[in-house]
This record gives structure tokens, sequence and C-alpha cells, in this order.
């Protein structure tokens, strides 16, 4: 069974400064997808960036990276430079070897002013 | 991004009655849809998957009755819950994605409400 863990129910940051959040996962599947969604308190999942497990490189979008630690199992999503409109959930999420996505529990992010 | 619309954003129904909602991909066809469903503050939890041209695939403890999913087209999939009643109130919210991308795109979401 997939297992997606987050352990920071709720992560505050100092506008500008950069935040990590926390994912690990369970698989015993080769090939699997790991993603980083955002959803604000409107509701709709926002699609921030993915890592494939083939992947050698850590991927970037904008200011956001993903900290890919493949022996460790962990997909770690790091924000840079926070802004005010960064505060929102933050899912992890995994998409296994039958395309199903499984979601971690959430960080909710606060940024301050 | 591609773009997947969810219909009605918000539905409030009494109980015993069914609630249709609709998930549309507008720009792209969806070989994959899923079904999610979420309570306040908690994780996404899916529902079922349904791929082009076959059943829809219900997961473990989620009743195929009482949530009726059908995938008409490429470009268009159905939730319909029967018989709501209020524990049925929820945050329901579909995804779709196609072959040649890695990424699920989501609808807007839809809430529930059964009184």
């Amino acid at each position: 069974a997939q297992k997606i863990t987050q352990t920071q129910p709720g992560m505050f940051v100092q506008e500008k400064e950069a935040v990590t959040l926390d994912c690990t996962y369970d698989t015993s599947d080769q090939s699997y997808g790991l993603f980083w969604y955002k959803q604000p308190s409107s509701g709709e999942m926002i699609f921030l960036i993915y890592q494939g497990s083939y992947d050698e490189q850590n991927a970037t979008e904008g200011r956001y990276s993903l900290n890919f630690q493949k022996a460790r199992k962990s997909a770690n999503l790091v924000i840079s430079a926070s802004q005010l409109g960064d505060s929102a959930m933050y899912f992890c999420a995994m998409r296994d070897n039958f395309n199903k996505f499984y979601f971690g529990s959430g960080t909710k992010l606060n940024v301050k002013p | 991004g591609a773009v997947v619309s969810q219909h009605p954003s918000w539905v409030i129904c009494k109980s015993g009655t069914s609630v249709k909602i609709e998930c549309r991909s507008l720009d792209f066809q969806a070989t994959t849809m899923f079904w999610y469903r979420q309570f306040p503050k908690q994780s996404l939890m899916l529902m079922a998957t349904s791929n082009e041209g076959s059943k829809a695939t219900y997961e473990q403890g989620v009743e195929k009755d009482k949530f009726l999913i059908n995938h008409a087209s490429l470009t268009l999939s159905t939730l319909t819950v029967t018989s709501a009643h209020p524990e049925d109130s929820s945050f329901y919210i579909c995804s779709a994605r196609w072959r040649d991308r890695s990424e699920a795109f989501f609808g807007q979401g839809t809430r529930l409400t059964v009184v």
C-alpha cells in the first residue's frame, strides 16, 4: 500500500524567507511520481511541482523546488522568498504504477508579514 | 495549465434525494478521471478512478451503489450521490489527466450539504 506522510500540520514563515515542507513516502513501486499541490481556502487544488522517480535532478518551478532524496524516500518542498499569497494548505502526493494519486495529510502554511 | 471545470461549486439537498456533480476537462481529453472526498481540515481521500472506456474502479470502503460514477466521454465524468444523507455532506473534488502528462489537474470542488 502507498503511504504519504506529512509530519508538519502547521508552519509559520516570515515573508521573504524560505520554508521547507516535509514529505516522506512509502512504496514498493519502482516507477512513481511525486507532486505538490496548493489548496487555498477557496478549495481548488493548484499543481505546483512534479518529480519523477527516475529523475536525477531536483525539480524546480519558479520559487518552488523539490528536494528529492530517493534513498530516504523524501520529497520536501522548498518555497523561496515567501509571499503572503503563499498562505494555504500544501499537499504532497504520489502517483503509483496504476496512475492513482495518494495524498498526505497536508501542511497549513502561514506567511507572516 | 489545463482546465478542469466542476459543477456545481456548492449544493444543498434534502436527505433522500440524489445529487449529480459534473467534471469536465475543457481543453484536453482525459484518459483518466479521479473522484475524491475531503472532510474539513483533512486530506483528499480517493473514492474511485475511471479510465477511458472502462467502468470506474472504486476504493475499498466506497459504496458503488451510493456513489455512481459515469465516465460518459473523454471530457466528462459525473458523480451521483444517491439517496443522500447528512453524513454524505463533504467536499467532493475531481481531477483528470491524460496520457502524455504526469500531473493531474483538479476541478474547483463541490461542497455538498445534505439537510
